[in-house]
């Protein structure tokens, strides 16, 4: 089955520049979504489309796509960031959802 | 206000059915994709399948395929999870999550159902 990977973990210092990779055959034919999720709490929609921003979430949060990889990049990190980031996407054939194995963004 | 309500917590033994479930309400719930998500404990996100409750078109993950069932009832609203027999593996908190209409993210989450499968 088609899968998507991620790096298990990105560790970053405060104001710096954060960035979480996630690789997949199909990327170039699917668009690429970003959650961010806290403990506890249910994922929340960061990017989508490779690197639309929904409303609400802050500017520092930016994401593009090179071939089979797309990033999520983290400007300016913040404490409040830390958190586990996953990608998500779609098979070639449009039909199914898959989930990378997510990335946990520490804040040092 | 749109939102998804998941029914509450189940602790259940080994081998006993369940159906766990998730309402739409704010918004045409036949129009739009309701997607589940498992999460093992400390474990990353897992896309279970996907239903469209206009027609009840169902797709499912092959990874649970076969072991889950996803089902929905337009007329009250609401998405189904089943099992027909639990395993302590099955233990994870489930999340439903409404799909864009055109484009395949979850916009919309429900809190999550924690399922704890114990002898």
């Amino acid at each position: 089955s088609y899968e998507l990977t991620q790096p298990p973990s990105v560790s970053v210092s405060p104001g710096q520049t954060a960035r979480i990779t996630c690789s997949g055959d199909a990327l170039p034919k699917q668009y690429a979504y970003w959650y961010q999720q806290k403990p506890g709490q249910a994922p929340v929609l960061v990017i989508y489309k490779d690197s639309e921003r929904p409303s609400g979430i802050p500017e520092r949060f930016s994401g593009s796509s090179s071939g089979t990889t797309v990033t999520l990049t983290i400007s300016g990190v913040q404490a409040e960031d830390e958190a586990d980031y996953y990608c998500q996407s779609a098979d070639s054939s449009g039909t199914l959802g898959v989930f990378g194995g997510g990335t946990k963004l520490i804040v040092l | 206000e749109v939102q998804l309500v998941q029914s509450g917590a189940e602790v259940k033994k080994p081998g006993e059915s369940l159906k766990i479930s998730c309402k739409g309400s704010g918004y045409s719930f036949s129009n739009y994709w309701i997607g589940w998500v498992r999460q093992m404990p400390g474990k990353g996100l897992e896309w279970m399948g996907i239903i469209y409750p206009g027609d009840s078109d169902t797709r499912y993950s092959p990874s649970f395929q076969g072991q889950v069932t996803i089902s929905a009832d337009k007329s009250i609203s609401t998405a189904y999870l089943q099992w027909s027999s639990l395993q302590a593996s099955d233990t994870a908190m489930y999340y439903c999550a409404r799909r864009d209409m055109t484009l395949w993210y979850f916009d919309l989450w429900g809190r999550g159902t924690l399922l704890t499968v114990s002898s």
